[in-house]
């Protein structure tokens, strides 16, 4: 079965400083990997995904991730935070659910980051 | 278009009563997914519907049921409700013949007394 590792609960940094949140995933297939947001009281939105192709993916408002296969690795990245990125971030992995037929996705997600931006 | 939606957004029940929460799929999608997701917790995968049917389950028990209407709109029912059915569920919808980028909707917060 998929797993997902965030390494860190919780991350404060200094708004307009650079931070990375990270990810690590377990897997012995090709998987689709994503990272989404999750604002106070509200679903999840994406932030960007890889597929396949170039390593480096670029998403929406600033943020990029790099895909490290060797490593299982997918680390999200944003050169400065603002006060408006504090919120939760979860990364997801998506493989062929195992217990079905082929066709049938599923997302294995993280427990989360919460990233807290300080003025 | 349409972004999926999820009602209601906020139920109160208290043990052993059953539950139903509905979901309408993003226009032109076809498949939806059901996440619980605790507090503090990450989503975790319940199932999938497609064209009508499952197809797919996470771990959890048979109490957890669900339906895929024609207009692909679904319902999640649980039956025999425990305290630890406490949990924000959420609803994907997606095209299934694309990359699986699943589109959520803003949940339903479910507490169970």
């Amino acid at each position: 079965a998929q797993s997902v590792t965030q390494l860190d609960s919780q991350v404060p940094v200094f708004e307009e400083a650079p931070v990375e949140l990270r990810c690590n995933y377990s897997s012995s297939v090709s998987v689709y990997l994503f990272w989404y947001v999750q604002y106070p009281n509200q679903g999840l939105q994406l932030l960007l995904k890889y597929l396949s192709g170039s390593t480096l993916v670029k998403g929406i408002n600033g943020f990029e991730a790099e895909f490290n296969k060797s490593q299982t690795s997918f680390h999200l990245r944003k050169p400065s935070v603002h006060i408006s990125d504090t919120a939760e971030y979860f990364c997801a992995v998506s493989d062929p659910n195992p217990y079905s037929g082929a066709g049938s996705y599923q997302l294995t997600f993280g427990k989360g980051t919460k990233l807290s931006v300080i003025p | 278009e349409t972004g999926v939606t999820q009602s209601p957004t906020h139920l109160i029940k208290t043990r052993g009563q059953q539950v139903t929460l509905r979901c309408s799929s993003q226009s032109g999608h076809n498949t939806v997914s059901w996440y619980q997701q605790a507090l503090g917790q990450g989503p975790q995968f319940i199932f999938q519907y497609y064209r009508e049917e499952e197809n797919g389950r996470g771990n959890f028990p048979p109490r957890f049921s669900g339906l895929q209407f024609p207009n692909y709109s679904s319902e999640l029912n649980v039956n025999a409700l425990e305290l630890d059915d406490s949990a924000l569920y959420l609803c994907a919808s997606s095209w299934t013949d694309s990359y699986n980028e699943q589109f959520f909707g803003p949940g339903t917060r479910l507490t169970v007394l």
